[in-house]
């Protein structure tokens, strides 16, 4: 497709399992980034990579998060032993850049992947 | 370190009715400034974007927005508000490195 794809839409886990979220960037975006969206909330950033390269972790709340792109196309984000306060949606955005931000290269956003903790 | 206040949680404007949706950012150096769309249960769509240059800058679905840097402020506009723009706005701000630091967002309710 065209966009930047999550999957998958909903994710309902019980509190102490473990979950995977995909993204899938636009085709050739080098750049790809996570944020976590609480209710009521502006997205907040996770982690970000360049290629394959994960280059910002800073926003990671915790070691139960977990992010990959092995191939610097698809990435993951995992989230271990999960706990209620992890409910949110988890948006992923992708852009053709490199190392900042500029005028040619906005971030594209996918519909997010909204992840239930009971 | 960076952030961005939207003062304005909600706003009800009347349809036809002109917008002003007010962005405040903190950044040491020259910002680069965004302001996003989010329809319920949808990602964020670009509005429109201030890198440099004038200071007035035109966006899609006739937004506009202008960046007082004195002011620190980046407030989006639009001259007549249509009952599809109800959604929530994000204003912001691209931060050393890659990432965007966002506002807490304000949600437009148009009224017929």
């Amino acid at each position: 497709g065209a966009g930047v794809s999550q999957s998958p839409r909903y994710k309902v886990a019980k509190r102490g399992q473990d979950v995977a979220l995909r993204c899938d960037p636009i085709s050739g975006h080098v750049s790809l980034f996570w944020y976590q969206q609480a209710l009521g909330q502006g997205p907040e950033f996770l982690t970000y990579f360049q290629n394959e390269a994960q280059l910002d972790k800073s926003g990671l709340p915790s070691d139960r998060f977990f992010a990959e792109r092995p191939e610097g196309s698809v990435s993951t984000l995992k989230i271990q032993r999960t706990q209620q306060e992890d409910s949110a949606v988890y948006l992923c955005a992708s852009s053709p850049g490199h190392d900042r931000v500029d005028g040619n290269q906005p971030q594209h956003f996918g519909d997010g992947t909204r992840l239930s903790i009971l | 370190a960076q952030s961005v206040t939207q003062p304005d949680i909600h706003i009800t404007v009347s349809e036809g009715a002109s917008l002003e949706l007010r962005c405040n950012y903190s950044y040491g150096a020259t910002p680069y400034l965004f302001w996003y769309v989010q329809s319920p249960g949808q990602g964020l769509q670009l509005l429109l974007k201030y890198f440099s240059g004038d200071t007035l800058v035109q966006g899609i679905k006739g937004f506009e927005a202008e960046f007082k840097r004195s002011q620190s402020s980046f407030n989006l506009r639009k001259p007549s508000v249509h009952w599809s723009d109800a959604a929530e706005y994000f204003c912001a701000v691209g931060a050393g490195g890659n990432k965007l630091v966002f506002g807490a967002g304000t949600i437009l309710r148009v009224k017929s």
